[in-house]
């Protein structure tokens, strides 16, 4: 099924260690996005992609990675995980239509750095 | 400050009522997205604006580039409408801004 698809759902870390949270559409959208969203904040964009090797930072980019060496992916790696960056993530893809599917997310992923 | 603000952020309907959700922007904007997100926490494009309006079932989206306004209207509101919906602004560079989002809860 087309679609967009996240993992994990749920991760638990420690304070220093390294996480990747993976993010996978099959629509051929060109853009992809990396959002926290936290209680009292909304949506916030991490980092975002218009194509594969072509990356930027969004508004709150400070402890994070990101690569896209292809389109259909687009991981998100906290280097050294620090309390502050506990939230729930979510991936998202775009293309320039129109239509209300043309902007899909994933069903997120909440991670807790203790 | 807020690129995107909404009002109201949290609003209890009665089952069948009329609901209006308003979303202002200080943004030049390409497009605007409505989202709804249910308590799971998924989150779904309702629709896309760029001008006028549009209607998808019971609901309609309306937007005034002009005063920079747009607005959510669900009519004959039903208990499975309670979630939380966002209002998104797409800006040149194809970046987004977001609302805190509006709680709704109907009441059977």
């Amino acid at each position: 099924d087309a679609g967009i698809t996240q993992s994990p759902r749920y991760k638990i870390t420690e304070t220093g260690r390294q996480v990747t949270l993976m993010c996978h559409q099959t629509w051929s959208h060109s853009y992809m996005f990396w959002y926290r969203q936290d209680l009292g904040h909304g949506l916030r964009l991490i980092y975002y992609s218009a194509a594969a090797d072509i990356t930027d930072k969004g508004e709150v980019p400070d402890g994070y990675v990101v690569s896209r060496s292809k389109t259909e992916n687009f991981p998100l790696t906290l280097e050294s995980a620090t309390r502050s960056q506990t939230s729930v993530y979510f991936c998202a893809s775009s293309d320039r239509t129109g239509r209300r599917d043309g902007y899909t997310f994933g069903s997120g992923t909440r991670l807790t750095v203790v | 400050k807020n690129e995107v603000e909404q009002s109201p952020q949290n609003l209890t309907a009665q089952e069948g009522e009329f609901i209006t959700i308003n979303c202002s922007y200080s943004v030049g904007i390409s497009a605007l997205h409505w989202l709804q997100q249910h308590p799971g926490g998924g989150i779904v494009s309702l629709f896309m604006l760029s001008s006028g309006k549009k209607k998808h079932g019971r609901l309609i989206a309306t937007i005034n580039i002009q005063e920079k306004h747009s607005s959510l209207h669900i009519t004959a509101s039903h208990p499975r409408d309670s979630a939380v919906y966002i209002c998104a602004v797409r800006v040149p560079g194809n970046q987004f801004y977001f609302g805190t989002g509006t709680s709704l809860t109907v009441i059977p």
